[in-house]
């Protein structure tokens, strides 16, 4: 039952690097998504994928990019790194938006110095 | 736009106290779900439980349960004879439909002293 799958569970990055943060879901899940959790912020909705070639953004999609080749993966790039990305991402899937409770990875810390 | 308010940062108790956290919503839809999510110390998000807002029904699972009052726009979570393993971060979130995604309250971080 490996659910949802994210990889690294740690990063540290320096200014400018880039890097992709790994995201699977091995439930045929056709909703995916990416959130952010910051200190005192709760989480925050970064990009979203309602099936394969599917992406939009949502509320803080700034600095990430995402793509979805295929219903199982859902990879958040980072393209030039910066201290402001220094957060938690967690990566969360559904059978849909609507009516579903969502399934979450077990989050990826990553630190930009 | 929707937002979610958990105005506790933070409660203590002592075990086996009986604890409420609370859950302030807004939304102009009126078909939308209401979340909480448990997140222990080691990190990950732990679902608890769904709620549409056709269903003001309390609901009940062993020693936690969850008060929702449309009326007030609450969604409160009572947790009863608390233990220590209910430590941990509390977050209340809403959807309101679409493929928007959650919205999260910023969290209660919950502490049971032994």
């Amino acid at each position: 039952n490996a659910g949802v799958t994210q990889t690294p569970k740690f990063q540290v990055l320096k200014t400018g690097q880039s890097m992709t943060l790994q995201c699977a879901q091995d439930m045929n899940h056709e909703y995916m998504s990416w959130y952010r959790q910051d200190p005192g912020m709760g989480l925050r909705l970064i990009h979203y994928s309602v099936g394969a070639g599917i992406t939009d953004q949502g509320e803080v999609p700034n600095g990430y990019n995402v793509s979805r080749s295929t219903t199982e993966d859902f990879p958040l790039r980072l393209l030039s790194a910066a201290p402001s990305q220094t957060s938690v991402y967690f990566c969360a899937s559904s059978y849909s938006p609507v009516n579903t409770e969502a399934f979450f990875g077990q989050g990826t810390r990553l630190t930009v110095v | 736009a929707q937002k979610v308010t958990q105005a506790q940062t933070e409660i203590s108790v002592v075990e086996k106290e009986d604890v409420t956290l609370d859950c302030v919503y807004e939304t102009r839809d009126t078909t939308y779900y209401l979340f909480w999510y448990k997140q222990p110390p080691s990190g990950e998000l732990v679902f608890l439980i769904r709620r549409n807002s056709f269903d003001e029904q309390n609901e009940i699972s062993g020693r936690y349960s969850w008060n929702f009052q449309k009326s007030t726009s609450s969604f409160n979570f009572t947790i009863t004879a608390s233990q220590v393993v209910d430590s941990a971060v509390y977050f209340c979130a809403l959807y309101r439909g679409g493929a928007d995604g959650l919205t999260f309250g910023k969290g209660t971080h919950l502490i049971i002293q032994p």
